[in-house]
């Protein structure tokens, strides 16, 4: 199957900075990845939609200022938690399809941990 | 919005047992999505299955979109095999976001 990398895969920040997490497809182009969050023994809840070149679509309740997404290449797109703060500290997950309705593909998440 | 159930919610076993898991979807769906989370976190892909049956090796899932469900069974279940299993559809007609079911989550003892 294809291959979503995501880097890092854990990180500790101090309240108040900000933290970029990357996810790539290394074998495929993706024109559409989604980022999720999900909190201890709970499913995975979509943050955002992304496609390469345009705005992000994101979730209610997701505020974009703080969750900053590009998708500036078609193998690349970061997630940028700015001024985070220690509710922001959980698991983040990256997603990866080639065209609408294929199967998608993960990235190994990042657990961040803001102190 | 599409609903998605996973049952049962939590599930323990002894080596070698067999057993079933089912993902109940309130729409029909374009796409059925099986996932293992592993302790670490990583969701690895299982089964790609908007219907039909699939086998790879101990594990084997059936959707059948018509009526709505579809099935993972885990045979001679192993220690790795714990972890939680996540149903994953796209509703469609839709906006082809993946919608999570809450998972089964999966102990195997020894």
């Amino acid at each position: 199957g294809a291959v979503v990398s995501q880097h890092p895969s854990r990180v500790i920040c101090k309240s108040g900075t900000s933290v970029k997490i990357e996810c790539r497809s290394l074998d495929f182009q993706a024109t559409t990845m989604f980022w999720y969050r999900q909190f201890p023994k709970q499913s995975l809840m979509l943050m955002a939609t992304s496609n390469e070149g345009s705005k992000a679509t994101y979730e209610q309740g997701v505020e974009k200022d703080k969750f900053l997404i590009n998708h500036a290449s078609l193998t690349l797109s970061t997630l940028t938690v700015t001024s985070a703060h220690p509710e922001d500290s959980s698991f983040y997950i990256c997603s990866a399809r080639l065209i609408m309705n294929t199967e998608a593909f993960f990235g190994q998440g990042t657990r961040l941990t803001v102190v | 919005g599409i609903q998605v159930e996973q049952s049962p919610p939590d599930l323990i076993l002894q080596e070698g047992a067999n057993s079933t898991l089912r993902c109940n979807f309130s729409d029909s769906v374009n796409n059925l999505q099986w996932f293992h989370q592993n302790p670490w976190g990583q969701l690895i892909n299982l089964f790609y299955i908007p219907s039909g049956t699939k086998q790879n090796g101990r594990l084997s899932a059936t959707t059948v979109a018509t009526e709505r469900y579809s099935l993972l069974y885990i045979s001679s279940s192993q220690t790795t095999d714990s972890g939680v299993y996540f149903c994953a559809v796209v509703a469609s007609g839709g906006s082809y976001i993946p919608t999570f079911g809450r998972g089964t989550s999966l102990i195997v003892h020894p």
